[in-house]
């Protein structure tokens, strides 16, 4: 089985400031990683994966995000937010060897203020 | 054009009735989901289904069942509403599982009086 902690449940941030939001996973398998971006009232959008091979992700918007094997880890970052990426993001695994269920976090709240 | 469609957006009704929603998408994919996302915005599957068939069935009351007429169409009818049943339903699709993501409608908000 597999379990995706999402660490901090809202992120306040000021516009056109750094952001890093965290994702910790814990898998006895291999897991393909995920982050998805859900805007008030809308469903989830992929901003990124990481399937294999480089460990930095670069994705939709300017977010980027890197599967850090050793710590488990798949933190997602931003250099410079924008007011309109105000969101919840969640982080989800799923593993290598077949199925198709995805495990997801608990989301952060991402606050983008002026 | 909608990739990931749900009818209806809202759906406000009374305990013990019964509801369905229903999904619809146009992307050719052989995979479609329900999810159930509650008021902590918490996200969990309920089931899956691969060209019409169940492959993913978690533990969900059975007053839930899913139907696919085609693997276009991925349909949730629900029986004897409870109070608990309120929550946001998400349909999605993706062609196969694995590494291939899943493409999500904007959900059915659920609300029961």
């Amino acid at each position: 089985a597999q379990s995706v902690t999402q660490l901090d449940s809202q992120v306040p941030v000021f516009e056109e400031a750094p952001v890093e939001l965290r994702c910790n996973y814990s898998s006895s398998v291999s897991v393909y990683l995920f982050w998805y971006v859900q805007y008030p009232n809308q469903g989830l959008q992929l901003l990124l994966k990481y399937l294999s091979g480089s460990t930095l992700v670069k994705g939709i918007n300017g977010f980027e995000a890197e599967f850090n094997k050793s710590q488990t880890s798949f933190h997602l970052r931003k250099p410079s937010v924008h007011i309109s990426d105000t969101a919840e993001y969640f982080c989800a695994v799923r593993p290598t060897g077949g199925g198709n269920k995805l495990t997801f976090g608990t989301g952060t709240q991402l606050k983008v203020e002026l | 054009d909608t990739a990931v469609s749900q009818t209806p957006k809202y759906l406000v009704t009374q305990m013990g009735n019964d509801k369905s929603i229903k999904c619809e998408q146009n992307l050719g994919h052989d995979t479609m989901y329900w999810y159930k996302q509650d008021s902590k915005k918490f996200l969990k599957i309920m089931f899956s289904y691969n060209n019409k068939e169940l492959i993913i069935n978690e533990t969900v009351p059975n007053r839930f069942s899913p139907k696919s007429p085609d693997k276009a169409h991925l349909n949730l009818h629900i029986n004897s509403l409870e109070l608990g049943d309120s929550a946001v339903y998400f349909c999605a699709s993706s062609q196969g599982g694995g590494d291939q993501p899943q493409h999500f409608g904007d959900g059915t908000r659920l609300s029961i009086l």
